[in-house]
């Protein structure tokens, strides 16, 4: 299976800020990564996929980078709205693995 | 727009057979561009995939999962089904069902509500 380690597991930060969550896959998944939101009590929504194409209606505040093993997602300007969990997903080969998430906390 | 509606009991015995089905409306489950996923969360866990099955029928299971899991579709219902046996404690998680598609790299887009499965005596 290939592993995907997100970086940090969690985050304290303002609302204005610029924060950047990493996600490393154990060997190349090319581009077949996507990122997500959750929030508490509510299932995960996809916010980008084949690593940096947002999803229609994500704001534009969001935005990814990477190929090969080394991924990033950024939120610039942090919003109310986007405390959350972030997880990372690999889809380049299945089973299509998850980082365990990063917490982004105010 | 699609939706996926989620069936099935919230608590189940140990060693028993957990059955959920997820019913698609708004689209087609025949679809060549859809993956039929089933992912579970537990408590205060991460995202842990399950496996899918194809509209052709075919299916991918998770490796940890695979001795015990079972998916199928039935078309004429727009249903499609999970079944985990021999249940025990470790099982009790968040249910979901979703639909991950080619056009989004296998990303999921469409996701069920969830079912929260307790697995107890």
């Amino acid at each position: 299976d290939i592993q995907m380690t997100q970086s940090p597991s969690s985050l304290s930060a303002s609302v204005g800020d610029r924060v950047t969550i990493t996600c490393r896959a154990s060997q190349s998944i090319t581009n077949y990564l996507n990122w997500y939101q959750q929030k508490p009590g509510k299932a995960p929504n996809l916010l980008i996929y084949a690593a940096s194409s947002l999803l229609g209606g994500v704001p534009s505040r969001f935005s990814a980078f990477g190929s090969g093993t080394d991924f990033t997602l950024t939120i610039d300007s942090l919003q109310p709205d986007d405390f959350a969990t972030y997880y990372c997903q690999q889809t380049y080969s299945p089973p299509w693995t998850f980082g365990l998430g990063t917490r982004v906390e105010i | 727009q699609e939706q996926l509606q989620q069936s099935g009991p919230g608590l189940v015995k140990p060693l028993q057979t957990l059955s959920l089905t997820c019913t698609v409306s708004g689209g087609s489950i025949n679809s060549n561009e859809y993956y039929w996923t089933w992912i579970r969360q537990h408590p205060e866990k991460g995202l842990e995939w399950i496996g899918y099955i194809y509209y052709s029928g075919s299916t991918y299971y998770n490796p940890s999962l695979r001795s015990r899991v079972a998916m199928s579709l039935d078309r004429s219902k727009s249903q499609f089904s999970l079944k985990l046996a021999s249940l025990t404690a470790a099982d009790t998680a968040v249910y979901f069902c979703a639909r991950a598609g080619d056009h989004s790299y296998f990303g999921v887009d469409v996701w069920g509500q969830g079912t929260t499965v307790t697995v107890s005596s």
